[in-house]
């Protein structure tokens, strides 16, 4: 069981908003920055988003997050096929010492 | 631009200790504002942070407390690299273990290619 709340699965259309939620408590996403992460099969995690709302180069700004208290979400706008993928959230958990993952939400593309 | 390449073995046998080593390239392990992770991935665990060593005027860990007792990683500044021992491993610590960069407050911009580890006699 992942200290960090996340949907199991989304879908969206083509060009579609869609929404994924990561819910965490006071000592890991309600004091510290929330990372996404995209992952493909058979491929190592790659970072989305991270500190405040900041994008490594090459991720398209249709890729965003937000944070609100200790729930955080990543918003991929504009959505394409080659967005199908699992998607992680992460955080410093204060009282664990540690990095905490989410479960994982598995986005399908219609 | 920074390379992370991991080596080590693909199968370890029951009790016995797993040991991966995690190369860089592109930046420094005694880097002051960098730190250098082990995180490792299963079906039944999802992804899981194991420990991190970082340099700030003198070497740093930290360990997750579920392998806390087992665990150890260091840097080999000689050969720029770091590496995870895993003690008394089981079947449980049956996963793919990444090896990864933090900076700019990301647990991760940079990450290995990922090693499967099985644990079987």
């Amino acid at each position: 069981q992942s200290v960090l709340t996340q949907p199991p699965s989304a879908s969206g259309t083509p060009g579609q908003r869609v929404t994924i939620s990561c819910s965490g408590s006071s000592s890991n996403i309600g004091r510290n920055i929330v990372d996404w992460y995209q992952q493909l099969p058979g491929m190592a995690p790659k970072l989305l988003i991270y500190s405040r709302n900041q994008r490594p180069s090459g991720v398209p700004d249709r890729f965003s997050g937000s944070k609100s208290g200790t729930s955080a979400s990543l918003a991929i706008s504009g959505l394409q096929s080659e967005d199908e993928a699992d998607y992680y959230c992460a955080a410093w958990d204060d009282s664990l010492k540690g990095h905490v993952f989410g479960g994982g939400t598995k986005l399908t593309v219609l | 631009q920074v390379q992370l390449q991991q080596s080590g073995p693909g199968l370890v046998k029951p009790s016995q200790t797993l040991s991966l080593t995690c190369a860089i390239s592109g930046d420094s392990v005694s880097s002051n504002s960098a730190a250098w992770n082990w995180i490792r991935q299963s079906p039944s665990r999802g992804l899981e942070w194991l420990g991190r060593t970082y340099y700030r005027s003198k070497w740093k860990n930290d360990y997750a407390l579920s392998v806390k007792s087992r665990i150890t990683v260091n840097p080999d500044t000689s050969k720029n690299q770091f590496s995870l021992q895993l003690n008394s491993v089981t079947p449980e610590d049956t996963a793919v273990y990444y090896c990864a960069r933090t900076q700019d407050g990301s647990l991760g911009d940079y990450w290995g290619q990922g090693t499967l580890v099985t644990v079987s006699s």
